[in-house]
């Protein structure tokens, strides 16, 4: 069963508009979360994280936003540029119950469209 | 030089070959990992070292025979693989086992099993 679910494997989005990633998570231990980003051909990379404390998140154009009582968390891209298109990887790990490894979603390929 | 770097970049191998991934970074790590990115399933964790001694192994199988000779260097030796075995290997490394230690992963071994 996956604890971390990314439901949507693509979005299209158009340039400009804001781009919006969703992930849902199962184990309510979790609470540490990330988001990494692949272009093809590469490795993912660290895009953003976010601690349960925490239920917002901003860097840049980037925000990640935390539901703990929803078990949810988003990604906003504003606005969105071509070259955000890539897979981006929501990941989540219990790190108060001891720098458990983390646990990786499927994926979701964003396409912003010029 | 970039910092976590993979060879080969692609291989094809028989069921019966022998054949080694390897892994080199370049950033002072401490912790190395190789995860396996199957089409359509998240990103699931193989191996974890830490200061060359393994402290996770996610239940793989022992054609899977990972090896850790320093920190900076990492091989996971393959032999008598199943088709189903073909996808992605990613190694990444960080710099300690927790999940704030951000991990930067390396482009990844694209591996087909015939």
């Amino acid at each position: 069963d996956q604890q971390v679910k990314q439901n949507s494997p693509s979005l299209s989005v158009q340039e400009g508009r804001i781009s919006i990633l969703n992930c849902d998570y199962t184990n309510s231990m979790f609470d540490y979360f990330l988001w990494y980003k692949k272009y093809p051909a590469e490795g993912p990379t660290f895009l953003i994280s976010i601690s349960s404390i925490k239920d917002k998140n901003e860097d840049g154009r980037f925000t990640v936003f935390l539901n703990k009582s929803a078990k949810h968390l988003s990604l906003h891209i504003v606005p969105s540029q071509p070259g955000d298109s890539a897979v981006y990887f929501c990941a989540a790990s219990a790190w108060n119950s001891g720098n458990t490894p983390l646990v990786f979603g499927k994926g979701t390929r964003l396409s912003v469209i010029a | 030089e970039t910092g976590v770097t993979q060879t080969p970049r692609h291989l094809v191998m028989g069921m019966t070959n022998k054949k080694s991934l390897k892994c080199e970074q370049h950033l002072g790590h401490n912790a190395m990992y190789w995860y396996k990115q199957s089409a359509k399933k998240p990103l699931e964790l193989m191996f974890v070292y830490s200061l060359e001694e393994r402290v996770e192994n996610n239940s793989v199988p022992s054609r899977f025979s990972p090896e850790c000779p320093n920190s900076s260097h990492l091989f996971l030796h393959l032999h008598t693989l199943q088709p189903e075995d073909s996808a992605l290997y990613l190694c990444a490394s960080s710099q300690g086992t927790g999940s704030v230690d951000t991990q930067y992963f390396g482009p990844g071994t694209r591996l087909t099993v015939l």
